[in-house]
């Protein structure tokens, strides 16, 4: 699988936009982008996904550059109830479903 | 989303005994489920991927005799952790995943061995 690197934590202000890296540098053509996101003693959370082209849903956006080595998640207007643990994760079709988490950047949304 | 249960949300047991954690999917047929095992500040780490009505694919070093699983319907997969020792406590995550790509986690179940 494909191995991704993410800052170990990082904080932002409530209100602000929160821009969360992920470098993934030995991408695959087909390997899609996935963001989950833990919340403390709960299951992840699926935010977005894609392959190429930017993507946005209610949650956030998804930036991914053209390379494809690196992409950034997108909180708009980070509230307190977006403190948690983001995990970018490269999903390789072949292994199907299969998911293999990385360590993820713990976000603290401060007010 | 789809939505994915578990049962129980806690669990305390025994040293030595078993106990078994049920994973079901609520609203849609769940052809894979895969089981997590997630220790304090750590990330999840894949234990097995089970297809309904077909044996477990584990994880290196995971124990397969150890970590039963059964996925005995296209909604139900069972994690039974056998002889549990203290070191097994942990926060066991499962999800589940339909015809698509998408995959739906649990809420955790959360075992403290004593």
């Amino acid at each position: 699988d494909a191995k991704t690197t993410q800052p170990p934590s990082m904080d932002c202000a409530e209100g602000r936009a929160a821009n969360l890296p992920c470098n993934h540098s030995t991408i695959s053509g087909n390997e899609y982008v996935y963001w989950y996101r833990q919340i403390h003693s709960q299951g992840p959370q699926y935010i977005i996904h894609g392959l190429k082209n930017n993507e946005t849903n209610e949650m956030a956006s998804l930036i991914i550059t053209e390379d494809r080595k690196s992409s950034t998640l997108i909180l708009p207007h980070a509230t307190l109830r977006d403190t948690a643990v983001y995990y970018c994760i490269v999903r390789v079709p072949a292994a199907g479903n299969k998911l293999t988490f990385g360590g993820g950047t713990r976000v603290l949304v401060k007010p | 989303g789809a939505v994915v249960s578990q049962h129980p949300s806690r669990v305390i047991c025994k040293s030595g005994t078993s106990v078994k954690i049920e994973c079901r999917s609520l609203d849609f047929q769940a052809t894979t489920m895969f089981w997590y095992r997630q220790f304090p500040k750590k990330s999840l780490m894949l234990m097995a991927t089970s297809n309904e009505g077909s044996k477990a694919t584990y994880e290196q070093g995971v124990e397969k005799d150890k970590f039963l699983i059964n996925h005995a319907s296209l909604t139900l997969s069972t994690l039974t952790v056998t002889s549990a020792h203290p070191e097994d406590s942990s926060f066991y995550i499962c999800s589940a995943g339909g015809d698509s790509y998408e995959q739906y986690f649990g809420p955790g179940t959360r075992l403290t061995v004593t």
